[in-house]
C-alpha cells in the first residue's frame, strides 16, 4: 500500500544534541510538510517543500532545518534540542499546493532529556 | 485570516448515543473545510471535507458534517458511538492567502471520549 513512513517511531535525544527525524514517501507525492505537535494542541506547520522548493513558516524557529534529498525522502534536523522542544512530529504529503487532502505519517514522538 | 474554533475541548458520550463535535471558521473567502481523526500515537487520517460541492458531506466510519454559511458552522456528527471512535478531533480549514496558500490551519483539537 502506498504509504507514508517515519523513522522512528520514537526517538530521546539529549538536550543540546542534534537529532534527524525521517520520512519517507510511496505516494510519489510533489509536496511534503513537517508539522510539530505538542502534548494536547494542534499540529501546527514549520515548513514544507514542493519538490525542491523550501517554504518556512514564518515563525519557525531557526533551530530546525529541513533536507529533501529525493522525491520519496524528507529529513527534520533539530540542531540544538531543547525541552520546549519535545513534541510529536508529524510528516505529510500531497499530490500539489493546494490540494484538498493531505496525507500523514504516523509520527515521531521527541523527547528531550 | 482564515481560523477555525472547535468548541469543547472534550466532549464524552455513551456508546450508542449521537455524536457532536462543533467547529466554527472564520474565513473572508468560500472555505474549504476538513475533518481529520488522530487515535492515539498515530498520525492524522481525513474523516471527510467540503469543497463547496453538497453542504452536507459524508466521510468514512458514519461521520458526516453539515456545511452551514449562515452559521460558519461545520459541525462532525455519528449517530451512534462507537467504542473505537475514542480518538481527538481535529477541525481545518485551508489556508487561502500568503505564501503558505494550500496548507491547512487545525483547530485545537477535541478528544471524544465513549463510555460503554
Amino acid at each position: 500500500d502506498a504509504m507514508v513512513i517515519q523513522n522512528p517511531r520514537y526517538q530521546v535525544t539529549q538536550f543540546g544534541k542534534p537529532v534527524t527525524l525521517s520520512c519517507s514517501q510511496t505516494l510519489n507525492h510533489n509536496v511534503m510538510y513537517w508539522y510539530q505537535q505538542k502534548s494536547s494542541q494542534a499540529p501546527k506547520l514549520l515548513f514544507h517543500y514542493y519538490d525542491k522548493d523550501f517554504n518556512n513558516e514564518a515563525d519557525t524557529p531557526d533551530n530546525f532545518q529541513s533536507r529533501r534529498p529525493n522525491t520519496s525522502f524528507c529529513f527534520l534536523d533539530i540542531r540544538s534540542p531543547g525541552l520546549g522542544d519535545a513534541a510529536m512530529y508529524l510528516c505529510a504529503t500531497s499530490p500539489r499546493l493546494g490540494t484538498d487532502t493531505q496525507y500523514f505519517g504516523p509520527g515521531t514522538r521527541l523527547t528531550v532529556l | 485570516a482564515q481560523s477555525v474554533t472547535q468548541l469543547g475541548s472534550h466532549v464524552s458520550v455513551s456508546e450508542g448515543a449521537l455524536v457532536l463535535l462543533r467547529c466554527n471558521y472564520s474565513s473572508s473567502v468560500p472555505p474549504y473545510l476538513f475533518w481529520y481523526v488522530q487515535y492515539p500515537n498515530q498520525g492524522l487520517q481525513l474523516l471527510l471535507k467540503y469543497t463547496s460541492a453538497a453542504t452536507l458531506v459524508k466521510g468514512i466510519n458514519g461521520f458526516e458534517a453539515e456545511f452551514k454559511k449562515s452559521e460558519t458552522s461545520f459541525h462532525l456528527t455519528k449517530p451512534s458511538a462507537h467504542m473505537s471512535d475514542a480518538a481527538e478531533y481535529f477541525c481545518a480549514v485551508r489556508r487561502d492567502y500568503g505564501g503558505s496558500q494550500g496548507n491547512l490551519i487545525f483547530g485545537k483539537g477535541t478528544k471524544l471520549s465513549v463510555k460503554p
